[in-house]
């Protein structure tokens, strides 16, 4: 089955401009995650949408972050004004329903996109 | 809140030095907690579910257990390939997020 995808694998860009990224759940899967990885520590949860509905974004900040989810398929991340603190690797990640096969499979991750704001 | 902790921050072992990795959690109703390698420049891969004390899963060289309050990751003879970054994570009775430790970087060195 094809995996989770995500464009694009890397972007530059200068503090106070804006970037936006892409991602493409597994087919099927009604949950899609955004975290933020920053380097040498593990992925922290941005938001959490369940099909077109947000279910956590409490860790987002909403000043500057924004996701959305149309039609409960492809999502897009969109950072305005970005900061340096910012530069991390943006992973998305898809998991089905809480029942189901692969439940025990847990998030399925694409392989990120890395900012670096400078 | 749920919480999870991973130690040693980083491991350095011999081609066939076995060890284990440790992850700590605390969690109001632990509905599974999994196993995730990450390479460089990846996205997490998953390994293991684990979902009751008690329970043992294994895959190649590595075998993972679960209690109440920690997992282990128990790597068996390792060999270089097997140098990455071993995340653990929990999901609760009450949500759907994976709430992430900070990971665990394997170094095997020839």
């Amino acid at each position: 089955e094809a995996g989770v995808a995500q464009s694009p694998r890397y972007k530059i860009i200068e503090k106070r401009q804006s970037v936006a990224f892409w991602c493409n759940p597994i087919s099927g899967h009604a949950t899609l995650y955004w975290y933020q990885q920053i380097l040498g520590q593990g992925p922290k949860l941005l938001i959490q949408f369940q099909n077109n509905g947000v279910v956590d974004d409490s860790q987002l900040p909403k000043d500057r972050f924004s996701a959305e989810r149309l039609k409960g398929v492809d999502s897009t991340l969109k950072i305005q004004p970005a900061k340096l603190e910012d530069s991390a690797v943006y992973l998305c990640a898809s998991s089905s329903p809480l029942t189901g096969r692969d439940e025990v499979r847990g998030a399925f991750f694409g392989q990120g996109t890395r900012l670096t704001v400078v | 809140e749920d919480q999870v902790t991973q130690s040693p921050e980083a491991l350095r072992l011999q081609e066939g030095e076995s060890s284990s990795l440790n992850c700590s959690y605390t969690v109001s109703g632990l509905r599974g907690l999994f196993w995730y390698r990450q390479d460089p420049g990846k996205g997490p891969e998953f390994l293991f579910t684990l979902y009751s004390a008690g329970e043992e899963k294994e895959k190649e060289r590595l075998k993972a257990t679960l209690t109440k309050k920690e997992s282990f990751l128990h790597i068996t003879a390792p060999k270089p390939e097997d140098s990455a970054t071993y995340l653990c994570a929990v999901r609760d009775n009450y949500g759907q997020n994976f709430v992430f430790g900070p990971g665990t970087r394997l170094s095997v060195l020839p």
